[in-house]
């Protein structure tokens, strides 16, 4: 069974601090991709990072960066020099790839950012 | 461009009625899904396809129907069996060719009263 868990419900900040969004996940499967989604307001789901379970790299795209880590099943999200627009709720999300065409979703971390 | 569409952003229905939510996608993906999501709630699939005429149901499946007779449309029905069917609904597609990537719609926030 397949299992993401992201334990902080909501984090509150004040703008230009750096957040970490935690996610732990659960697969017995040895090939997975891993997402992280942002939900603005308006309520549409933005993709912003994909990886799979070879690839341990981490990555920064401008202020967002993601550290990958299998040791402990953990892909967190990390936001630096927080701004207002981060305000939303993030998802995490693993895909197994052993025959399964539905992906397992966490239940979401909202993140506010005070100005 | 390419892309899910989902219509109308808003709707409104009395109890006790049908209400039918519309999901459309032109980016040739052969699977398609439907999400509820409460308030401070995560999302739970509802119903999913992965074929033509084909579908099966997900963790909330009660009160709600589907179909997929194109690959391009999968319409969602709330009936009036659904005891709680005021939520924001949201529908994904995805490739099933192993790049294991999931596209989702704007969403339908749909209210009974």
């Amino acid at each position: 069974a397949q299992k993401v868990t992201q334990a902080q419900t909501e984090i509150s900040v004040v703008e230009k601090e750096d957040v970490t969004l935690d996610c732990v996940y659960e697969t017995r499967d040895t090939t997975y991709y891993l997402f992280w989604y942002k939900q603005p307001p308006s309520g549409e789901l933005v993709f912003l990072i994909r990886r799979n379970s070879f690839d341990e790299q981490n990555e920064i795209s401008g202020r967002y960066s993601w550290n990958f880590q299998k040791s402990t099943s953990s892909f967190n999200f990390t936001i630096t020099a927080s701004q207002v627009v981060d305000s939303a709720v993030y998802f995490c999300a693993l895909w197994s790839t052993g025959g399964s065409y539905i992906p397992t979703f966490g239940r979401g971390t909202s993140l506010i950012v005070h100005p | 461009d390419g892309g899910i569409t989902q219509s109308p952003k808003y709707l409104f229905r009395k109890e006790g009625q049908n209400v039918t939510l519309s999901c459309e996608q032109n980016l040739n993906h052969d699977a398609m899904y439907w999400y509820r999501q409460d308030p401070g709630q995560g999302l739970r699939l509802i119903y999913y396809s992965q074929i033509v005429n084909d579908f099966q149901k997900g963790d909330i499946a009660e009160g709600y129907s589907v179909s997929r007779e194109k690959k391009e449309s999968f319409p969602l029905t709330v009936t009036s069996a659904q005891k709680n069917p005021t939520a924001f609904y949201l529908c994904a597609s995805s490739s099933l060719e192993g790049i294991y990537e999931q596209y989702f719609g704007p969403g339908t926030r749909l209210t009974v009263t």
